[in-house]
C-alpha cells in the first residue's frame, strides 16, 4: 500500500531533550516536506526537500533541523525542544513536479 | 504571496442539508487549489483538487467544488450532509511553477452535522 508513515504518533517530552520524528514514504517520491498544525493557524511548512541531500527552509524553520540521506526518509529533528513547539506535525511527499501531496497520519508532540 | 481565507471556523448543518464551506484565495495567477479533510485523530485526506482543467471538480464522498476566477473562490459543497461528514476541512493553494510549491493552507473549518 502506498503510504507515508510517521513515528512516533504521540510523544510527550521535556524542554531541551533532543528528539527525532521519523517520516518514510514508499512511493519513490522526490519531494518531501514537514508541516506543523496549530489551532486557528492551519498548517505551515517547516522544511522541505526536493531530493536526496537537497533541503531548504519553509515558513517556520526556527528550532528544527532535517536531513535527507535516503530518498524514502525525511526525519525532523528538534535539538532542544521548547513548549512553543507543542503541535501536530505532518510529513508529506509527492513526485518532483507533481501536484498532489500525500500526507502521513501526523505526530502529536507535547513539550513540557 | 499566496493566501487562503476560509470563512467560518465552525459550520453546523442538519443531516440531509446542504453543506457549503467557503474558500477564497489570493494569488496573482490562477493556482492549483485543494480541499483536504481531517477526521478526528487522523491525518489529511485529499477530497478534490483543481488543476486548471474543468472548473467544476468532483471529489470523493459526494463533495464538489467550483473554481470561480472572477470571485477568486473555490467553495466546497455537498447536496446532503451525512453524520460521517463531521470533520475539519482545509482549503489549500499552491503555485503552478515547478520547484518547491508548498501548500498554503487556510485556517480550517470544522463541520458539525446534527441529527
Amino acid at each position: 500500500e502506498a503510504q507515508v508513515t510517521q513515528n512516533p504518533r504521540y510523544l510527550i517530552t521535556v524542554t531541551g531533550k533532543k528528539l527525532t520524528v521519523t517520516c518514510s514514504q514508499n512511493m519513490n517520491h522526490e519531494y518531501m516536506s514537514w508541516y506543523r498544525q496549530d489551532p486557528g493557524l492551519g498548517l505551515r511548512q517547516i522544511y522541505y526537500s526536493m531530493n536526496v541531500e537537497v533541503t531548504d527552509k519553509g515558513d517556520v524553520p526556527e528550532g528544527y533541523k532535517v536531513s535527507r540521506k535516503e530518498k524514502r526518509n525525511f526525519p525532523l529533528i528538534l535539538e532542544s525542544p521548547s513548549p512553543n513547539q507543542t503541535s501536530l506535525y505532518f510529513c508529506a511527499s509527492r513526485v518532483r513536479d507533481g501536484v498532489t501531496q500525500y500526507f502521513g497520519p501526523g505526530t502529536r508532540l507535547l513539550v513540557l | 504571496a499566496q493566501s487562503v481565507t476560509q470563512l467560518g471556523s465552525h459550520v453546523s448543518v442538519s443531516e440531509g442539508a446542504l453543506v457549503l464551506l467557503r474558500c477564497n484565495y489570493s494569488s496573482s495567477v490562477p493556482p492549483y487549489l485543494f480541499w483536504y479533510v481531517q477526521y478526528p485523530n487522523q491525518g489529511l485526506q485529499l477530497l478534490l483538487k483543481y488543476t486548471s482543467a474543468a472548473t467544476l471538480v468532483k471529489g470523493i464522498n459526494g463533495f464538489e467544488a467550483e473554481f470561480k476566477k472572477s470571485e477568486t473562490s473555490f467553495h466546497l459543497t455537498k447536496p446532503s450532509a451525512h453524520m460521517s461528514d463531521a470533520a475539519e476541512y482545509f482549503c489549500a493553494v499552491s503555485d503552478i511553477s515547478p520547484g518547491n510549491t508548498p501548500l498554503v493552507f487556510g485556517k480550517g473549518t470544522r463541520l458539525s452535522v446534527i441529527a
